[in-house]
């Protein structure tokens, strides 16, 4: 089964400080798909980045940036100069790719609550 | 712009008085999905369709019923609520094979 852990329920940080998220997971696929996902209090899910199991580069996307270690099955997320907008629950997910038919089922960790104080 | 809407954005029923919500989308996706998210929890799905076809999650009450009459609409059916199913609805949608799900803005339930 698969199985996604992001132990910190919540995170404050003051504005300007960098921020981290951890993200484990498990699975017995051999080929996966990882995900975040950003829920602001209006409450839509955002979607932030997609990768796949076979592609361990690191990213960067403005203030943002991921950290992929398959060998610790980890897929940690950091807010570099974080700002108020940032401000948000975090969520980790997994799921199996290529998706099999009708089966694009999103495996989400309980999410990281992020605070950041002006 | 909005890609994936959903209707109404707050939602208050009485108990055990059927109400539906409602989801369409503009991206022409195949794959449309329906989330119950409660307070402080990660999204848990109740069901999703591929194109026609209905797949509902084990775990999901009989209580809970989905329509989905074309390819851009969807609807999430709710017999006789209960004080529990309160919560936000999250309707998604993805293009088979490709993962990224779009979310809608989610409708926020009350159960009196």
């Amino acid at each position: 089964a698969q199985k996604v852990t992001q132990a910190q329920t919540e995170i404050s940080v003051v504005e300007k400080e960098d921020v981290t998220l951890d993200c484990v997971y498990e699975t017995r696929d051999t080929t996966y798909y990882l995900f975040w996902y950003k829920q602001p209090p209006s409450g839509e899910l955002v979607f932030l980045i997609r990768r796949n199991s076979f592609d361990e580069q690191n990213e960067i996307s403005g203030r943002y940036s991921w950290n992929f270690q398959k060998s610790t099955s980890s897929f940690n997320f950091t807010i570099t100069a974080s700002q108020v907008v940032d401000s948000a629950v975090y969520f980790c997910a997994l799921s199996e790719a290529p998706p099999s038919y009708g089966n694009n089922r999103l495996a989400f960790g309980k999410g990281n609550q992020v605070v950041v104080i002006p | 712009d909005a890609m994936v809407i959903q209707n109404p954005r707050y939602q208050v029923t009485q108990f055990g008085k059927p109400v539906t919500l409602s989801c369409s989308q503009t991206l022409n996706h195949n794959v449309m999905y329906w989330y119950q998210q409660k307070s402080s929890q990660a999204p848990k799905l109740l069901f999703h369709y591929y194109d026609k076809d209905f797949n509902n999650e084990a775990d999901t009450p009989d209580n809970f019923q989905s329509r989905r009459p074309n390819t851009s609409f969807c609807f999430l059916d709710i017999r006789s609520p209960g004080l529990g199913d309160a919560a936000m609805y999250l309707c998604a949608t993805s293009r088979d094979n490709q993962g990224k799900q779009y979310f809608g803005p989610g409708t926020r339930l009350t159960v009196t």
